[in-house]
């Protein structure tokens, strides 16, 4: 089945890096993304990777597949006060059409 | 981001009520998507229509009733919900390497 986890929340000082972390069940994914959700509004999408890819960066944000172990992880460099935000993670299936299964969400909170 | 607009942003209704959400997209996508997001779940899809066609009803109880009268356009009309049925709803549209772009959502209190 499909199912995708994330850590509810994640504390960091500004200018840390941040490392959000995301673990998928199924296999046939063929796109992976993050997404990042203020308060009051709805979900940005911030960058995807397609499922042949280790790697993709695009200025401060680089992610990271691990197909092997289905992991996914974001990391933001130089963490600022306007990042603090709930960021999902969504796989796109072989075979599922347009549909996209998140993750519960985790809540960054950047600290001064 | 503008691409994709939601009205309204707040929606206060009783359980006898009928209303109904407005999606409006101007990224010429031909996909698009309503989605309810409650405190604490995974955002769970509810309908998919291409192309004005529905292409998926996530077992979504009757009292919502959909509808795509262009590719620009998406309603989800509202009648005799539940309490429980209290969320933010989404809507999104469908662009390439199927990503999906989504509106502000409509935050629904059911009374």
């Amino acid at each position: 089945g499909e199912d995708v986890e994330q850590s509810l929340f994640l504390s960091v000082r500004e200018g840390d890096s941040s490392v959000i972390n995301c673990t998928y069940t199924d296999s046939s994914s063929t796109y992976l993304y993050w997404y990042k959700q203020e308060p009051g509004a709805g979900l940005q999408l911030l960058t995807y990777i397609f499922s042949n890819m280790d790697m993709k960066q695009d200025q401060r944000l680089t992610v990271l597949l691990n197909k092997k172990d289905k992991h996914l992880s974001l990391r933001i460099a130089d963490t600022q006060t306007g990042d603090s935000a709930i960021y999902f993670c969504a796989e796109l299936l072989t075979g599922g059409g347009n549909k996209l299964t998140f993750g519960t969400g985790t809540q960054l909170k950047v600290e001064l | 981001e503008t691409g994709v607009t939601q009205t309204p942003r707040h929606l206060v209704m009783g359980m006898t009520n009928k209303k109904s959400l407005k999606c409006e997209q101007h990224l010429g996508h031909n996909a698009m998507y309503w989605y309810k997001q409650s405190a604490k779940k995974p955002l769970e899809l509810m309908f998919v229509y291409n192309f004005k066609e529905q292409t998926e009803n996530n077992s979504v109880p009757s009292r919502f009733s959909p509808e795509c009268p262009n590719s620009s356009h998406l309603f989800l009309h509202l009648h005799t919900l539940q309490p429980e049925d209290s969320a933010l709803y989404l809507c999104a549209s469908g662009g390439g390497a199927d990503t999906q772009y989504f509106g502000p959502g409509t935050r629904l209190t059911v009374l």
